[in-house]
């Protein structure tokens, strides 16, 4: 059973910075692009950035191109989203999903990043 | 403003049908046969119910099915049931800048 669990939110102050993990299980991480997508408060489903099966190759949505950097470790089993220089706006549940179909596939159970003073 | 354009709200009572519209352009839902829809039931993760335009993932019941015409996509679910009423996404992909845009959602009722 493809089971990726979230981890790393929390509260932070804008301009700060976070690191948010997604251990996968159940598969085999090294096969599959990863994609990161939050949803705000009330809002839909925006997406973030994904990485290709080595890292090599990853994209960002504008909004935090920049900021937001994607990579992973496959020996660990484990996705990251370093975010740095935090806005108020990028408060959201953060979601990690396994790709299928070029898309965000199966999803964790996300975790919340709140950015406040 | 999402990319791809999605009814705020749809509803329908036990047992009848519903189709829910997407509708992008041809740089994502007309240019790829990648469309994907999501359930989501408050404070739960999406789940995924079509990929690929209409390929159903194991577990998901035939009453949910999904299509594309041009710059629209569509999913249909026949045979509402209470469990139904959830809010739906539509996902596409968008090329290699872009890459990934999203519907804003769909509120469904069951009456």
């Amino acid at each position: 059973e493809v089971q990726l669990v979230e981890s790393g939110g929390g509260l932070v102050q804008p301009g700060g910075s976070l690191r948010l993990s997604c251990a996968a299980s159940g598969f085999t991480l090294s096969n599959y692009w990863m994609h990161w997508v939050r949803q705000g408060p009330g809002k839909g489903l925006v997406w973030v950035s994904r990485i290709n099966t080595d890292g090599s190759s990853t994209n960002y949505a504008d909004s935090v191109k920049g900021r937001f950097t994607i990579s992973r470790d496959n020996a660990k089993n484990t996705l990251y989203l370093q975010m740095n220089s935090l806005r108020v706006e990028d408060t959201a549940v953060y979601f990690c999903a396994r790709d299928v179909g070029w898309l965000p596939g199966y999803w964790g159970q996300g975790t919340l990043v709140t950015v406040s003073s | 403003q999402s990319a791809l354009t999605q009814p705020r709200s749809v509803s329908g009572s036990p047992g009848q049908s519903v189709t829910i519209s997407c509708t992008g352009t041809s740089s994502d839902v007309g240019g790829y046969n990648y469309v994907s829809w999501y359930q989501q039931h408050p404070g739960k993760a999406p789940k995924l119910m079509i990929y690929d335009v209409s390929k159903r993932p194991s577990g998901v019941p035939d009453r949910f099915s999904g299509s594309k015409s041009g710059n629209t996509a569509s999913l249909s679910i026949s045979g509402l049931q209470a469990e139904d009423e959830a809010d739906y996404y539509c996902c596409s992909y968008a090329g290699t800048y872009t890459v990934v845009v999203f519907g804003g959602g769909t509120k469904l009722t069951v009456l």
